[in-house]
């Protein structure tokens, strides 16, 4: 079946500029996360979305980065007055939930602010 | 909070032999899930393996096998016949629960030499 995928896959931005980044998860997949990776350093959390639970920002790292999903099924990071610092590749993951807690990567998309 | 600690940036193998890569974690949770991750150039993360903390019996797939021990906090990766293929970024993380945030290490690039 199909995995998680993320649109687009490169993303050039001028600085100040705002960006919004897609991803669309496996099918029946509850669960939702978005991870910032630097270069050359580990995943970040970013969010989480559960089901219509009220989803877990704390990872979000200024007011500029915000997400939405619209029910179960696609998300959408925002990014906004982008700063050079905001240049990484951001990962999506899902994952069934419950007792199945595996999260599976999309391929990710690689953001670069000059 | 959880932290990952992966201390070895860099190691590298010749094809068919064997390499073990380390990683410590620190937690005060009992109940709790171990990965390890692999990244090639491509981006996609791609699972390993998984240990869940409450099974004594190491996990093992294929040549992929890890060396758990829950009280020194140590879950570290050892590949058998090593291929030109394992040549990636690898990450260890930990899942306090399932639907909870992964938390990543900061990575190993592994090198495979002909």
């Amino acid at each position: 079946g199909a995995g998680v995928s993320q649109s687009p896959s490169n993303k050039v931005t001028e600085k100040g500029k705002d960006v919004e980044l897609r991803c669309d998860p496996i099918s029946g997949h509850t669960a939702l996360y978005w991870y910032r990776q630097r270069l050359g350093q580990g995943l970040e959390f970013l969010i989480y979305f559960q089901g219509n639970s009220a989803p877990d920002k704390s990872g979000l790292p200024s007011d500029r980065f915000s997400a939405e999903r619209t029910g179960e099924s696609v998300s959408t990071l925002t990014i906004q007055r982008t700063q050079q610092e905001d240049s990484a590749v951001y990962l999506c993951a899902s994952s069934l939930g419950g007792i199945d807690y595996e999260q599976y990567f999309g391929p990710g998309t690689r953001l670069t602010v000059t | 909070a959880q932290t990952v600690t992966q201390s070895q940036p860099e190691m590298s193998v010749q094809e068919a032999e064997t390499v073990t890569l380390s990683c410590t974690y620190d937690t005060s949770e009992s109940n709790y899930y171990l990965f390890w991750y692999k990244q090639p150039p491509s981006r996609q993360m791609i699972l390993v393996i998984r240990q869940e903390a409450y099974k004594q019996q190491n996990a093992t797939e294929n040549r992929f096998s890890v060396n758990f021990q829950k009280a020194a906090k140590s879950f570290s990766l050892k590949i058998s016949d090593s291929q030109l293929g394992d040549t990636a970024m690898y990450f260890c993380a930990f899942l306090k629960t399932s639907g909870s945030r992964l938390t990543f290490g900061e990575g190993t690039q592994l090198t495979v030499n002909p």
